[in-house]
């Protein structure tokens, strides 16, 4: 099946600071990457849909301006959580869709876990 | 009210038994149903589809009532490997997956 990969699957950083994530489709074209974010005991919860080339939706409540999705390849998307703070502290997953599988089928990949201290 | 609404649980059930988990959705557009299983601190994985018509998957049978906007898992012979959490996922006609919270689950040796 397809495979989605994460990267880094955790990171610990102070407050204050920005972090990265990167979501890669490893071999399919994603025309659509969503991104999630699951804090514990909790269902994941949709942040913002982002189509290759276009700038992401964002789900009411998400902050566009701390949350920044980059998706500006086919095989690529990035999430930067900008002056992460303790509360933005949550498992972050990404998944794909496009030229794999089904019409609607997601692939998803392995989680990032954001520790801000 | 949630747009998927699922039995917390947890559920602790005996190597062998059959167990069931229930959901509902409120969105009577939505168009395919799920359910994933979670393990602990990993992604969810595609456990299998739901349909109208009902669908099994060797231990694994899934229903779908559109009129009750209802979805259910079975599992019968359950495994010490079945313990995760169960989720239930709707996907609506912007084909957005909406996740429940999930059903854990327990199987005891």
């Amino acid at each position: 099946g397809a495979v989605v990969s994460q990267h880094p699957s955790w990171v610990i950083c102070k407050s204050g600071t920005s972090v990265k994530i990167e979501c890669r489709s490893l071999d399919f074209q994603a025309t659509t990457m969503f991104w999630y974010r699951q804090f514990p005991k909790q269902s994941l919860m949709l942040m913002a849909t982002s189509n290759e080339g276009s700038k992401a939706t964002y789900e009411q409540g998400v902050e566009k301006d701390k949350f920044l999705i980059n998706h500006a390849s086919l095989t690529l998307s990035t999430l930067t959580v900008t002056s992460a703070h303790p509360e933005d502290s949550s498992f972050y997953i990404c998944s794909a869709r496009g030229s794999a599988g089904g019409y609607n089928e997601q692939f998803f990949g392995p989680g990032t876990r954001l520790t801000v201290l | 009210r949630k747009e998927v609404e699922q039995d917390p649980g947890p559920f602790n059930v005996p190597e062998g038994a059959t167990v069931a988990f229930n959901c509902t959705y409120s969105n009577s557009a939505s168009q395919s149903f799920f359910w994933y299983r979670q393990d602990c601190r990993k992604e969810p994985k595609l456990l299998m589809s739901v349909y109208s018509s009902g669908n099994e998957d060797g231990r694994f049978t899934a229903q779908l009532n559109r009129a009750s906007q209802y979805i259910s898992l079975l599992i019968r012979d359950s495994k010490l490997s079945d313990s995760a959490t169960y989720l239930c996922v709707v996907n609506g006609p912007a084909r957005q997956l909406t996740f429940g919270s999930g059903t854990q689950l327990t199987v005891l040796p």
